[in-house]
């Protein structure tokens, strides 16, 4: 069965350090992978997602995320983060066929001065 | 201005009542989605929808119900058999041809 695994259940982090957010998927996923982002008692919002082309992709707010084949990994980076940058972040795949997501557990950032 | 609307933002449901979520989007999107979000299991599919009157289960359907009368519209009741209900709810669509889902900001259900 195809999943998602992210490696950390919580990072803490210093204020304008760089942060890697580790995500494997199962070689069965397909190689449409996504990261969502969600702040407390709210919905889920997208970051940024990977369907074809380029193996790097960036967010409007600083992320970006690369697409390694050979590792099965989709790691979200930021090399410089801010306060509001903590919150839970979803790393996702979607698997051949339909449109179904497979979520893993997701990391929490935590972001202190 | 486009997007997904849940609502109530809370709810109660006391015991052995049947409750009903609702979702509604204006985005043209195909296909919609129930998920469950509990505390360190990220997200659970509930039940999907691909087009209007036609639905499918998720991962964990029992307890659940849907209906799809509408493209806009897919709510979801918490019948009483759902022994375990409290959690937040989110509900999410997403066009065909492309399959990124957009969520909505979510509905928390809790138990009297």
């Amino acid at each position: 069965a195809q999943s998602v695994t992210q490696l950390d259940s919580q990072v803490p982090v210093f204020e304008e350090a760089p942060v890697e957010l580790r995500c494997n998927y199962s070689s069965s996923v397909s190689v449409y992978l996504f990261w969502y982002v969600q702040y407390p008692n709210q919905g889920l919002q997208l970051l940024l997602k990977y369907l074809s082309g380029s193996t790097l992709v960036e967010s409007i707010n600083g992320f970006e995320a690369e697409f390694n084949k050979s590792q099965t990994s989709f790691h979200l980076r930021k090399p410089s983060v801010h306060i509001s940058d903590t919150a839970e972040y979803f790393c996702a795949g979607m698997n051949t066929g339909f449109q179904k997501l497979v979520f893993g557990t997701g990391t929490r950032l935590l972001v202190s001065p | 201005d486009g997007g997904i609307t849940q609502s109530p933002k809370y709810l109660f449901r006391k015991e052995g009542q049947n409750v009903t979520l609702s979702c509604e989007q204006n985005l043209n999107h195909d296909a919609m989605y129930w998920y469950r979000q509990d505390p360190g299991q990220g997200l659970r599919l509930i039940y999907y929808s691909q087009i209007v009157n036609d639905f499918q289960k998720g991962d964990i359907a029992e307890g659940y119900s849907v209906s799809r009368e509408k493209k806009e519209s897919f709510p979801l009741t918490v019948t009483s058999a759902q022994k375990n209900p409290t959690a937040f709810y989110l509900c999410a669509s997403s066009m065909q041809s492309d399959g990124t889902q957009y969520f909505g900001p979510g509905t928390r259900l809790l138990v009297l």
